[in-house]
């Protein structure tokens, strides 16, 4: 089976550029989770969906980010504008139905972006 | 206070040395743990989940001390294999929330 699957695996891109980044999730969970890495702040939450509707969205850093889930296999997270500081790797999570808590979460490669 | 707390490392061990790390969280009310596995410029993957009466998986243990808040995982037998950033992670929140704290992780490199 698919794991879950982001695009692109590396963006490079000038600030004040749009950039949208893109994942599918494994089929049948119902949670999807956006994630920032970077080497200062670790690996943070920035918003997560269950049943394509956002429950916390307290992790995304400003306007600038937003998230969409418009069905069950599909969602992007898009920065506009982008900004240098906004470069770190995003992960894309999901995992099955169920109490999320106690679920385990099947993560992306990842998308590496660089903001110039 | 951080939610989650590690030592970052890096531990650097001999093949077949026992190494163990430990994590902090915040809060009490705490409800579900686990240890992931990142290794370099890869995603995150769960290595165990932890249970309160500890659980073992292999040359892996998992230990859960609710009343110091912290949580432990012990290698034991360390292969080079096993070199790679070990994440901590807590539902800080409690409840059935999916919002999953990570600590910054310990790095662990395995020296033949």
């Amino acid at each position: 089976d698919a794991g879950v699957i982001q695009s692109p695996r590396h963006e490079v891109t000038e600030m004040g550029q749009e950039v949208t980044l893109r994942c599918k999730p494994i089929s049948g969970h119902d949670y999807l989770f956006w994630y920032r890495q970077t080497m200062m702040r670790g690996l943070e939450l920035l918003i997560y969906f269950n049943n394509n509707v956002p429950i916390d969205d307290s992790g995304m850093p400003e306007d600038r980010f937003s998230a969409k889930m418009p069905n069950a296999s599909f969602s992007t997270l898009k920065i506009q504008p982008s900004e240098p500081r906004d470069s770190a790797v995003y992960f894309c999570a999901s995992s099955p139905p169920g109490l999320a808590s106690y679920n385990e979460q099947f993560f992306g490669p990842g998308t590496r972006l660089t903001v110039l | 206070r951080k939610e989650v707390e590690q030592d970052p490392g890096p531990f650097n061990v001999p093949e077949g040395a026992t190494v163990a790390f430990n994590c902090t969280y915040s809060n009490s009310a705490s409800q579900s743990f686990f240890w992931y596995r990142q290794d370099c410029r890869k995603e995150p993957k769960l290595l165990m989940s932890v249970y309160s009466s500890g659980n073992e998986d292999g040359r892996f243990t998992a230990q859960l001390n609710r009343a110091s808040q912290y949580i432990s995982l012990l290698i034991r037998d360390s292969k080079l294999s096993d070199s790679a950033t070990y994440l901590c992670v807590v539902n800080i929140y409690g409840g059935s929330q999916g919002n999953l704290i990570f600590g910054k992780g310990t790095k662990l490199s395995v020296k033949p």
